[in-house]
């Protein structure tokens, strides 16, 4: 059981946009930046939103993220089949005083 | 430009050892902090150790206290994970990640991972 929560799956058709959701408490995502990242099939993780809601360079404008409260969501829009991958967020934990992360959210593109 | 390689990896007996090793390159390795992230088979990403620049800071999940040590040789640019008493639900390929900021998930480089399987 992870201390994030996310769906388990999301899926949409080229060009439609989805969102994935994540959900915490106010000792994690209440107190700290929310990161996501994406993982294609058999490589390693890739950055995809610092801070909450800031794009690394080279990350299409397509991803957006954002926080409320104890919440965050991840919005792809004119969704590509490229995007379909392994979706995870992360964030600190002071209660725990380590790093949580999602269950991860398995994107699929129709 | 910027990599992370990790060694050590492979197949050990329960309760044995194995130390994990992540060289570093392309960077100023004295500036950041690093971390180390597994993920077991099938399974979702799950943190491990976070290592202040000079090793003044360091974390550990609840799932590894006590068995894991986290380290680093800024002289060699290098980062380290000793595990110790290993199960097999350690078994994962383990990621070394860098961090911009201390005390946060904000990992922006991730290694190739090492392959650590725990059975008899």
């Amino acid at each position: 059981q992870s201390v994030l929560t996310q769906p388990p799956s999301a899926s949409g058709t080229p060009g439609q946009r989805v969102t994935i959701s994540c959900s915490g408490s106010s000792s994690n995502i209440g107190s700290n930046t929310v990161n996501w990242y994406q993982q294609l099939p058999g490589t390693a993780p890739k950055l995809l939103i610092y801070n909450n809601d800031q794009r690394p360079s080279g990350v299409p404008e397509r991803f957006s993220g954002s926080k409320s409260g104890t919440s965050a969501s991840l919005a792809i829009s004119g969704l590509q089949s490229e995007d379909e991958a392994d979706y995870y967020c992360a964030t600190w934990d002071d209660s725990l005083n380590g790093g949580v992360f999602g269950g991860g959210t398995k994107l699929t593109v129709l | 430009e910027v990599h992370l390689v990790e060694s050590g990896g492979g197949l050990v007996k329960p309760g044995g050892s194995l130390r994990l090793s992540c060289a570093a390159s392309g960077f100023t390795f004295s500036s950041y902090s690093m971390n180390w992230v597994r993920q077991a088979p099938g399974k979702g990403l799950e943190w491990v150790s976070s290592i202040s620049s000079t090793s003044s800071y360091i974390f550990y999940a609840d799932s590894v206290k006590g068995r894991f040590t986290i380290s680093r040789d800024n002289a060699k640019n290098s980062l380290f994970l000793q595990v110790n008493s290993l199960r097999a639900e350690d078994t994962a390929v383990y990621y070394c990640a860098r961090a911009p900021v201390m005390s946060a998930t904000f990992f922006d480089y991730w290694g190739q991972g090492a392959l650590v399987t725990v059975s008899s």
